[in-house]
């Protein structure tokens, strides 16, 4: 089966730690993107990337790192930097060609 | 400049009765529509897409919108709500240039079906 994965599907941080989001896709798409959601705020897009080592800040980058050093995987760092990591957080990807953005699952980060 | 309005925060309905959802969006360009449905703690579905062929477009689970350029509205409908329905729905805008995608998500729908 063609998707996107995002492990783990619940994740918690405690005080200072850095916290690493999974993203793996198999469709082949070159561009990937990551969005926090928080209730009544829609998706804010946090970093995106359209091609391996590649990558820009959206609106919401600060206290966020991403790398692209393969084409399929886009892992999002959640640093000590963020104070308010709460949330619900989900990775997309799309073709170059394509405006469909293709969601996996999300996972939700707790802080302890 | 784009933007999106998602007229309705919630939206109660009973089952086997129409739904109605508003989208209302502003772009500088020849805007792609989405609307997108996200069932608790998942991820995003695509439900249909606009661009810029036919403005009637069907979608699955018996949705449909319909783009109307004159009044800037993407509205989401289906004839009869079931149970299943119930969900919280996104209307998006994009636009593509040169490979980048500018992409704004409306601030979500919460649907409520009665029985």
């Amino acid at each position: 089966d063609g998707g996107i994965t995002q492990s783990p599907k619940y994740l918690f941080r405690k005080e200072g730690q850095n916290v690493t989001l999974s993203c793996e896709q198999n469709l082949n798409h070159d561009a990937m993107y990551w969005y926090r959601q928080d209730p009544g705020q829609g998706l804010r897009l946090i970093y995106y990337s359209q091609i391996v080592n590649d990558f820009q800040k959206g609106d919401i980058a600060e206290g966020y790192s991403v790398s692209r050093e393969k084409k399929e995987s886009f892992p999002l760092t959640v640093t000590s930097a963020q104070k308010n990591p709460t949330a619900f957080y989900l990775c997309a990807s799309r073709t170059s060609g394509g405006e469909t953005q293709y969601f996996g699952p999300g996972t939700r980060l707790l802080v302890l | 400049a784009q933007s999106v309005t998602q007229l309705d925060s919630h939206v109660s309905v009973s089952e086997g009765t129409p739904v109605l959802l508003r989208c209302n969006y502003s772009s500088s360009y020849s805007p792609s529509l989405f609307w997108y449905v996200q069932h608790p703690n998942k991820g995003l579905q695509l439900l249909l897409k606009y661009t810029s062929a036919a403005t009637l477009v069907k979608g699955i689970n018996g949705f449909e919108a319909e783009f109307k350029k004159s009044e800037t509205s993407f509205h989401l409908t289906k004839p009869s709500a079931h149970m299943s329905d119930a969900a919280e729905y996104f209307c998006v805008v994009s636009r593509l240039s040169g490979g980048y995608q500018k992409v704004t998500f409306g601030t979500g729908t919460k649907l409520q079906v009665i029985p």
